[in-house]
């Protein structure tokens, strides 16, 4: 059965500190891997990731994809409160197949001042 | 305001009724989702539309969910004869596949469903 696994569940750092949020993934047909942020609505797109070893980059975040070892990671550096949030982790399929987003139950960010 | 939106964004309902929610997905996306999201999960995927084409459903889709997309832009999704269960933030997300196969998907804000 496909799976995506997310860890930490949790996390709380103080801001300026640098986390780095895990994703593995079993998945078939994988195409692409993709990061959201979600506050208190809905998941708002991060990155999306289809390559190995090209590192995707948008501010302060930053994301990596490695296809052989089946994982993902996200950093964060001098995070913020604004950052505090959780962060899901969701993988799509090849086109012909199912287009479905298959979600890690997400690691829960905490900033504090 | 350019992107995907839902309506109702909170809806109330007691045991045993119908609701009916609805997505408005960005104007050029061809594709269109429905996912279920419980407290502590990631979102599910329910059900998808190419254009007014519903091409797949999932086995959490029980027959008291119907979902439609008539004319390949706004759709629908209907939960007949509620049960507490039911109780969950809806999120419909669109996409416009490229000839590349790229399918970024983009979440409107979520109807929350409250079944008392």
């Amino acid at each position: 059965e496909d799976k995506v696994v997310q860890s930490p569940l949790s996390l709380v750092v103080h801001e300026g500190d640098t986390v780095t949020l895990n994703c593995s993934y079993e998945v078939t047909n994988f195409r692409s891997l993709l990061w959201y942020k979600q506050e208190k609505k809905a998941p708002t797109f991060l990155f999306m990731l289809t390559s190995s070893g090209i590192e995707k980059k948008s501010g302060r975040l930053s994301s990596i994809l490695d296809k052989k070892e089946l994982f993902s990671i996200l950093n964060i550096t001098a995070t913020q409160t604004g950052d505090s949030a959780i962060y899901l982790c969701a993988v799509g399929r090849y086109r012909g197949a199912t287009n479905k987003l298959i979600f890690g139950t997400g690691t829960l960010l905490a900033v504090q001042p | 305001d350019t992107g995907v939106s839902q309506d109702p964004r909170h809806k109330i309902t007691k045991r045993g009724q119908n609701v009916t929610f609805r997505c408005d997905p960005i104007s050029e996306h061809n594709r269109l989702y429905w996912y279920r999201q419980t407290l502590g999960q990631g979102p599910e995927f329910l059900t998808y539309f190419q254009n007014e084409a519903q091409l797949e459903k999932s086995r959490l889709l029980s027959d008291r969910f119907s979902a439609e997309r008539p004319k390949g832009s706004f759709s629908t999704l209907e939960i007949q004869r509620t049960e507490q269960g039911d109780s969950a933030m809806y999120l419909c997300a669109s996409s416009l596949v490229y000839a590349s196969g790229s399918d970024e998907q983009f979440f409107g804000p979520g109807t929350r469903l409250t079944v008392l």
